[in-house]
């Protein structure tokens, strides 16, 4: 089956628009996270999904940050007023129960200008 | 607080050279440990994780609790080795999890 997809792969957004990011995981799994990796650094935890419920968002760096998960398998990222310092690549990876391999996605590059 | 720790930004092995990837962690508790590898224009993949304890391409890391480590290593390395290595951490509640921020490998020929 396909595996993690994220839409769109590339996005430009002016200073103070808002963005939404979309990640489609693999069928059935149940977890999912997303990360957000700035030039020359690893991945930087954002946010945590078991199913709909969003069990962690300790990493979402400002409350213009929101994540969804409605019905527990396609999830977005929301940045709203977005700001330069949130150009970056985010992640999103899926695991199939509550630990276990992540599946990453391709990423979506976001650029501020 | 930086949870994961990769001392190398770059590091560049002869083929054939053994290849020691560094790796310290600070946690209280009880982490998982993982090493993910990024291959060139690839999605970042899961290369192996301490509890599984398996050799995989020919790497292997252990879990040093005493000194916090989880260094990765391969006796011989090859071309094919080059990429991105992060290594990266889980709690105990898997909610969330930590990488570092990488180590560049390149294996010259």
């Amino acid at each position: 089956g396909a595996g993690v997809s994220q839409s769109p792969r590339y996005k430009v957004a002016k200073r103070g628009q808002d963005v939404a990011l979309r990640c489609d995981p693999i069928s059935g799994h149940v977890s999912l996270f997303w990360y957000q990796q700035a030039l020359g650094q690893g991945p930087e935890f954002l946010t945590y999904f078991q199913n709909e419920a969003q069990l962690d968002k300790s990493g979402l760096p400002s409350d213009r940050f929101f994540a969804e998960r409605p019905e527990g398998s396609v999830s977005t990222l929301k940045i709203q007023r977005t700001q330069q310092e949130d150009s970056a690549v985010y992640l999103c990876a899926s695991i199939l129960l509550a630990e276990g391999e992540q599946f990453f996605g391709p990423g979506t590059r976001l650029t501020v200008l | 607080a930086q949870r994961v720790t990769q001392p190398e930004k770059l590091l560049s092995v002869f083929k054939g050279a053994p290849v020691e990837l560094k790796c310290n962690y600070s946690y209280s508790g009880s982490p998982e440990l993982f090493w993910y590898v990024q291959y060139s224009r690839q999605r970042l993949q899961l290369l192996l994780r301490h509890i599984s304890r398996e050799s995989i391409k020919g790497f292997t890391a252990d879990l040093n609790k005493g000194e916090t480590s989880f260094h990765l290593k391969k006796p011989f390395a090859q071309e094919e080795d080059s990429a991105m290595y992060y290594c990266a951490l889980s709690g105990e509640t898997g909610n969330q999890f930590y990488f570092g921020t990488g180590t560049s490998l390149t294996v010259i020929p």
